[in-house]
């Protein structure tokens, strides 16, 4: 059974500091590998997918990598902005369906 | 972008009671919805793949009698927990991927807090 690790659980960084959020699986079967912010209240919002044949995925500040073999994705932020406080998921499936890691709660300080 | 609506945001209830939550796409047609549910500090865990027209398909370990599913038309889907007790106290969200997009591009709706008392 595929599980999904999320460390570190919180973060907190100074604003400008860039940000490293790791997320784990223990199956390297996958279709592919998303990453999505949580924030309270509202619904989750998809930044970054990784097809299961692709190595990275870049959007703006954003930058996710993935490493089938070792079963790791490492979200990247850079120049982190007091806007990027959240809670991030990472998830895991195909056909829809996804399995979601814990989360990592980001608190960016001005 | 497609946007997916979930009512209602927050519900307090008793125990005893059943609560219906709705999944509308306000703007696109979702033959399959996703529901999920989130205890505090746990992951997301998929419940539920919810067919229009047919009837939902419950992961292993839901009770398919106490979580009653309805995918009535192609842009309304209900999540009814029946006879609730605190236990069932979550955070439970539904997504839904609009035809024509790729496999994994869902939209969620903004969740639902269920406490009940």
């Amino acid at each position: 059974k595929q599980e999904v690790t999320q460390i570190p659980a919180a973060l907190s960084v100074p604003e400008g500091e860039n940000l490293v959020l790791n997320c784990s699986f223990t199956d390297s079967a996958i279709y592919n590998l998303q990453w999505f912010r949580q924030d309270p209240g509202k619904g989750l919002t998809s930044l970054l997918l990784i097809q299961s044949s692709q190595r990275e995925q870049t959007s703006g500040r954003l930058n996710a990598s993935l490493d089938k073999s070792s079963g790791r994705s490492t979200l990247y932020i850079a120049a982190s902005q007091p806007g990027d406080s959240a809670t991030y998921l990472c998830a895991i499936g195909s056909w829809g369906k996804l399995q979601f890691g814990a989360g990592t709660q980001v608190v960016v300080t001005p | 972008g497609a946007v997916v609506s979930q009512h209602p945001s927050r519900v307090i209830c008793k125990s005893g009671t059943s609560v219906k939550i709705e999944c509308r796409s306000l703007d696109f047609q979702a033959t399959t919805m996703f529901w999920y549910r989130q205890f505090p500090k746990q992951s997301l865990m998929l419940m539920a793949t919810s067919n229009e027209g047919s009837k939902a398909t419950y992961e292993q370990g839901v009770e398919k009698d106490k979580f009653l599913i309805n995918h009535a038309s192609l842009t309304l889907s209900t999540l009814t927990v029946t006879s609730a007790h605190p236990e069932d106290s979550s955070f439970y969200i539904c997504s839904a991927r609009p035809p024509g997009t790729g496999l994994e591009k869902l939209f969620f709706g903004s969740g639902t807090q269920l406490s009940v008392l």
